[in-house]
């Protein structure tokens, strides 16, 4: 099992510019989620799902957008990327529901924004 | 908002010696979780305690959840250069989220 993967590793935007995160799990896990880790910082929840077809919003969703068409895949999309969103992002999944579960990290995405 | 404080934020210390990380909050959280991250890579769960006065051993490493179930310990007994990472923990928010603390910095030097 390749467990989570995610890409890109590492990407530089301009101001104003898009992209989607890629993220995928082989262990058939039914939640998954998105963070992002500042420098010095522990990680803050973006989007969260819990299955395929279900998001909600997490600590700070603003300027992120996410869908679960599968239960492989949770892509995260930045729209009109701005310096504030520079930051690793990692993409986790879980078997089953926190407070117990064990979170799977994939290696992270390291994005600046200039 | 549930936060969760640790301290210290860094720790450099000598090989051989003894360290206590702590995680704090002012809420209760359902479980606790400790994470440790290594550079470049994604946190790997070390461990998970969910019962107030809880303490779990894992090699030279115990952990510890308060009985109030407000807060954590991370003791690693003789320190080892391979304990160098940042340390990482997680309260159980019962919504199907974790909250993370803002880590722990820790470097052992040989």
């Amino acid at each position: 099992n390749a467990g989570v993967t995610q890409t890109p590793k590492f990407r530089i935007l301009k101001i104003g510019q898009s992209m989607t995160l890629q993220c995928t799990q082989d262990m058939n896990h039914n939640y998954m989620y998105w963070y992002r880790q500042d420098p010095g910082m522990g990680l803050k929840l973006i989007y969260y799902s819990v299955g395929a077809g279900i998001t909600d919003k997490g600590e700070v969703p603003n300027g992120y957008n996410v869908s679960r068409s599968t239960t492989e895949d949770f892509p995260l999309r930045l729209e009109l990327a701005a310096p504030s969103q520079t930051s690793v992002y990692f993409c986790a999944s879980s078997y089953r529901l926190p407070p117990v579960g064990e979170q799977f990290f994939g290696p992270g995405t390291r994005l600046t924004v200039l | 908002t549930q936060l969760l404080e640790q301290s210290p934020q860094f720790l450099s210390i000598q090989e051989g010696e003894n360290l206590t990380v702590y995680c704090n909050s002012s809420s209760v959280f359902s479980s606790l979780q400790w994470y440790r991250q290594e550079p470049g890579e994604g946190p790997v769960l070390l461990v998970t305690v969910v019962t107030g006065g809880e303490v779990k051993k894992l090699k030279r490493l115990t952990f510890q959840f308060g009985d109030a179930r407000k807060d954590s310990s991370l003791h690693i007994t003789a320190a080892q250069p391979g304990d160098t990472g940042l340390y990482l923990c997680a309260g159980g928010t019962g919504a199907q989220k974790l909250v993370f603390g803002q880590g722990t910095r820790l470097t052992i030097n040989p």
